[in-house]
C-alpha cells in the first residue's frame, strides 16, 4: 500500500495550462481504471474534481481533465485561475482498498 | 443537499480508544460502499478503512489493521469507525466518504482525533 508518487509542488500563471503526474503501479493505477483526482483548499474537506480516470463530477469546470497511460495518471487545468490554487491528491482503486498519492501543491503565480 | 456529518473526535491518550460516526444526509447511502479517509496535521490524505454497501466486506490499510474496525448500519444510514490502541501517528483529522470504484464524490467536513497524553 505504498502511496502513488506525485510532484511536490508545481507553478502556473493564471490563463496557462498545468498537468499533474500521478505514477503507481501494475496494482493500483495500471490496472484499473478508477483514477480520481481531489482538490483541497486549506482548512477544507477534498473536493470530487475526476473520477474514473476522466470523467467530471456535475459542476466542475471542463478546464479540468484527466487521463492515464499504463501506471501514469495525469490531470490537467488550462486556462488557471487563482482560485485553482490548492493542493490535488491522485486515488487509486486497489482491487480491496483505495490508495493516495502525497498530493502537489499547485500555485497560480 | 448532501450532508455527511462526523462525530466523536476529541483527546485521547496514547493506548486509548475512540468511536467516530458519521451521519449521511440527502444521499442515497446503502447501495454504495464507504470509506474513511485521514490526514496528519500538515500531511496528505490517508486512506484508512472501507466497507461494502451490505456490510459484508470490510478492508483496512495496513497502518491500522488489527486496531480499527469500521461498521455501519444502512437503517440509520450511519458509518462507525473504531479505534483501539491508539498512538500519536493516529492524530489526524478523520473524513468519512461516499466510495465508489472510481472515487469519492461526497465528502464529510471531518472531525479532528488528537492522541496525546
Amino acid at each position: 500500500q505504498s502511496a502513488l508518487t506525485q510532484p511536490r509542488s508545481v507553478s502556473a500563471s493564471p490563463g496557462q495550462s498545468v498537468t499533474i503526474s500521478c505514477t503507481g503501479t501494475s496494482s493500483d493505477v495500471g490496472g484499473y481504471d478508477y483514477v480520481s483526482w481531489n482538490q483541497q483548499h486549506p482548512g477544507k474537506a477534498p473536493k470530487l474534481m475526476i473520477f474514473d480516470v476522466s470523467r467530471r463530477p456535475s459542476g466542475v469546470p471542463d478546464r479540468f481533465s484527466g487521463s492515464k497511460s499504463g501506471n501514469t495518471a495525469s490531470l490537467t487545468i488550462s486556462g488557471l485561475q487563482a482560485e485553482d490554487e490548492a493542493d490535488y491528491y491522485c486515488c487509486s482503486y486497489t482491487g480491496n482498498s483505495w490508495v493516495f498519492g502525497g498530493g502537489t501543491k499547485l500555485t497560480v503565480l | 443537499e448532501a450532508q455527511l456529518l462526523e462525530s466523536g473526535g476529541g483527546l485521547v491518550q496514547p493506548g486509548g480508544s475512540l468511536r467516530l460516526c458519521c451521519a449521511v444526509s440527502g444521499l442515497t447511502f446503502s447501495p454504495y460502499a464507504m470509506s474513511w479517509v485521514r490526514q496528519a496535521p500538515g500531511k496528505g490524505l490517508e486512506w484508512v478503512s472501507g466497507i461494502s454497501g451490505d456490510t459484508k466486506t470490510t478492508s483496512y490499510a495496513d497502518s491500522v489493521k488489527g486496531r480499527f474496525t469500521v461498521s455501519r448500519d444502512n437503517s440509520r444510514n450511519t458509518l462507525c469507525l473504531q479505534m483501539n490502541s491508539l498512538r500519536a501517528e493516529d492524530t489526524a483529522i478523520y473524513y468519512c466518504a461516499r466510495a465508489l470504484y472510481g472515487g469519492h464524490d461526497h465528502w464529510g467536513q471531518g472531525t479532528l482525533v488528537t492522541v496525546s497524553s
